[in-house]
């Protein structure tokens, strides 16, 4: 099977910019997670979602929202960046909500300038 | 926030030396796993241990977890170049099952 896929993989965005990353899953995974990972906090959830509802939410402000298609494809949106928005976001899929394991893509590397 | 807490921060070994990193957390779970992220790279799952689990193998992987201490040990023997990496261990607790990740052992083997 193909693994998890991330698009694009680096981007470079200005402060006050909105940006769309985008994450397939591996198919048959219905579940879809995105994770900001920085030097400063780690790795930090962001919110989950499970045939096209947000399951699960991280504690991040509004300006990170997230969708999912029926294809169960992702996307995750920031609107109105800051600085400290740049970081590398990972997508990560498992089976269902009730999975343990994760598998995750390569990410997206977001710096904001 | 952080569940896990992983120590060392780093460790540095020569290859075919064994090379543990402890993971420390602070509230009951129901699992915890420990994954390995090359740099700047996706995260891969190594292995999955549960509560009611006390050691578990795969491959040169050896993980233990102590509930009564709150905390986890992975051993990888013989460490070859190719385990240089970063290491997260990452607990679930209720009834997400949202892993929760520490900030990671950094590993370096040096050939």
């Amino acid at each position: 099977k193909a693994g998890v896929t991330q698009t694009p993989r680096y981007l470079i965005k200005t402060r006050g910019q909105q940006v769309t990353l985008s994450c397939s899953p591996i198919s048959g995974h219905r579940s879809v997670s995105w994770y900001q990972q920085t030097p400063g906090q780690g790795l930090q959830f962001l919110f989950e979602y499970f045939s096209e509802t947000q399951r699960n939410k991280g504690n991040f402000p509004g300006r990170f929202s997230g969708r999912q298609f029926s294809n169960s494809r992702s996307e995750m949106n920031v609107s109105t960046l800051e600085l400290g928005d740049s970081a590398l976001y990972l997508c990560a899929s498992r089976h269902g909500t009730g999975s343990l394991e994760q598998y995750f893509g390569p990410g997206t590397r977001l710096t904001v300038t | 926030s952080q569940q896990g807490e992983e120590d060392p921060q780093a460790l540095s070994i020569q290859e075919g030396e064994n090379a543990t990193m402890n993971c420390s957390y602070k509230t009951s779970i129901n699992n915890l796993q420990w994954y390995r992220q090359n740099s700047g790279r996706g995260l891969v799952h190594l292995i999955l241990i549960r509560s009611n689990e006390r050691e578990k193998h795969s491959g040169r992987l050896r993980v233990t977890l102590d509930t009564s201490k709150k905390s986890s040990s992975l051993l990888i023997t013989a460490s070859r170049a190719a385990d240089t990496a970063s290491y997260f261990c990452a607990t679930d607790s209720g009834g997400s099952y949202i892993p929760t990740f520490g900030r990671g052992t950094s590993l370096i083997v040096h050939p």
